[in-house]
């Protein structure tokens, strides 16, 4: 079955350590977003990228970083310069257009917790 | 700006009542979907249900339906016959500048009293 893994389910960091999420996804799918949830907060974008090897700011990059050398792959960095990384991250992805019209795909998710 | 607002952080329901969740939102984007997002306990986000701008025909997902007031920019979600199985939180988004990215609400939680 097509859909997108996000691994670790459960990630602990120390400080000053930087930390990187994956994300996978066989639904060939050209877009791929990562969001940050916060209680309250609903869900901020953090990165996204609409075609391999280019990728654009979200709203809250700073202390962040990505690549994506795949179409299936779109992992995500947490650096030592993120201030507050403890948070819920969302990994989503969508045919092109899929923001406009058919909406996105999630995974399941990575717990970071800096400890 | 493009903003979105849920003004309901949390709601409460009797199992088998009718609630409605609202939502708010702006935006300067001429052809679009608007969607409601549910992510129960496991945070697995599921799609609930999207409705096209430029119909005037509010869509209806079996138990799930949506008030959308083009003019007042409200986009809100009805639930009926409520079930314990509906308990989560709620999210509506609509497209971004240049809809390429999608732009999440806060979120309502959803509880179900049985």
């Amino acid at each position: 079955d097509g859909g997108i893994t996000q691994s670790p389910k459960y990630l602990f960091r120390k400080e000053g350590q930087n930390v990187t999420l994956s994300c996978e996804q066989n639904l060939n799918h050209d877009a791929m977003y990562w969001y940050r949830q916060d209680p309250g907060q609903g869900l901020r974008l953090i990165y996204y990228s609409q075609i391999v090897n280019d990728f654009q700011k979200g709203d809250i990059a700073e202390g962040y970083s990505v690549s994506r050398e795949k179409k299936e792959s779109f992992p995500l960095t947490v650096t030592s310069a993120q201030k507050n990384p403890t948070a819920f991250y969302l990994c989503a992805s969508s045919p092109i257009g899929g923001a406009r019209a058919g909406g996105y795909t999630f995974g399941s998710g990575t717990r970071l917790t800096v400890v | 700006a493009q903003t979105v607002t849920q003004s309901q952080p949390e709601m409460s329901v009797q199992e088998a009542e009718t609630v409605t969740l609202s939502c708010t939102y702006d935006t300067s984007e001429s052809d679009y979907y608007l969607f409601w997002y549910k992510q129960p306990p496991s945070r697995q986000m599921i799609l609930v249900i999207r409705q096209e701008a430029y119909k005037q025909q509010n869509a209806t997902e079996n138990r799930f339906s949506v008030n959308f007031q083009k003019a007042a920019k409200s986009f809100s979600l009805k639930i009926s016959d409520s079930q314990l199985g509906d308990a989560a939180m709620y999210f509506c988004a609509f497209p971004g500048k240049g809809a390429q990215k999608l732009v999440f609400g806060q979120g309502t939680r959803l509880t179900i009293n049985p």
